[in-house]
């Protein structure tokens, strides 16, 4: 079935420096693909839509220049967290529609960043 | 906007039983998707059931189903005979058709207890 693959699976790093976050899809294409933030024991947030080829659309209150998104291939979209701080740390999932009926999304096993 | 609500933070059940998990939404559309979706500690999201807004069948998958009353805007989730891999967080989320945009409710912390 389709998967969705996200690398690294735990990052550290330090306060100010910039950390890049990948998800591809494996088996299929994926236009769309969507990026969400969990903080400990709470609801994912959706932030950013990543388009191929475009721009991507980013949520109200999320900062476009902190968290740069690149689709620039129909199997990869790449999340940026740049110059990061502490209140950065939380765990970013991304998702891909695949467009089939069995599941509209499906989901990377996610990354958790601790910047320190 | 849309809103996804689930007063339960937390639920317990004993191994074999019933248990159901609530969920409450607002929406002005008429067209649109539900889901469950399952997060257990390995933090994968893993979908449970899917329900769409014009079918006035309750979905099942198994031993999981929902009762989809549109009017009242509820989606509860009902897990039968329920099992020790069930324990995880389970969350509610709404998708406006032809979006595939997924808004997620806060959450329910399920303990299943043999």
């Amino acid at each position: 079935g389709a998967v969705v693959s996200q690398h690294p699976s735990r990052v550290i790093c330090k306060s100010g420096t910039s950390v890049k976050i990948e998800c591809r899809s494996l088996d299929f294409q994926a236009t769309t693909m969507f990026w969400y933030r969990q903080f400990p024991k709470q609801s994912l947030m959706l932030m950013a839509t990543s388009n191929e080829g475009s721009k991507a659309t980013y949520e109200q209150g999320v900062e476009k220049d902190k968290f740069l998104i690149n689709h620039a291939s129909l199997t990869l979209s790449t999340l940026t967290v740049t110059s990061a701080h502490p209140e950065d740390s939380s765990f970013y999932i991304c998702s891909a529609f695949t467009g089939g009926e069995d599941s509209p999304l499906h989901f990377g096993n996610g990354t958790r960043l601790t910047v320190t | 906007a849309q809103t996804v609500t689930q007063s339960q933070p937390e639920m317990s059940v004993q191994e074999a039983e019933t248990v159901t998990l609530s969920c409450t939404y607002d929406t002005s559309e008429n067209n649109y998707y539900l889901f469950w979706y399952k997060q257990p500690p390995s933090r994968q999201m893993i979908l449970v059931i899917r329900q769409e807004a014009y079918k006035q069948q309750n979905a099942t998958e198994n031993r999981f189903s929902v009762n989809f009353q549109k009017a009242a805007k509820s989606f509860s989730l009902k897990i039968s005979d329920s099992q020790l891999g069930d324990t995880a967080m389970y969350f509610c989320a709404f998708m406006k058709y032809n979006t595939d945009k997924l808004i997620f409710g806060t959450g329910t912390r399920l303990q299943v207890f043999p």
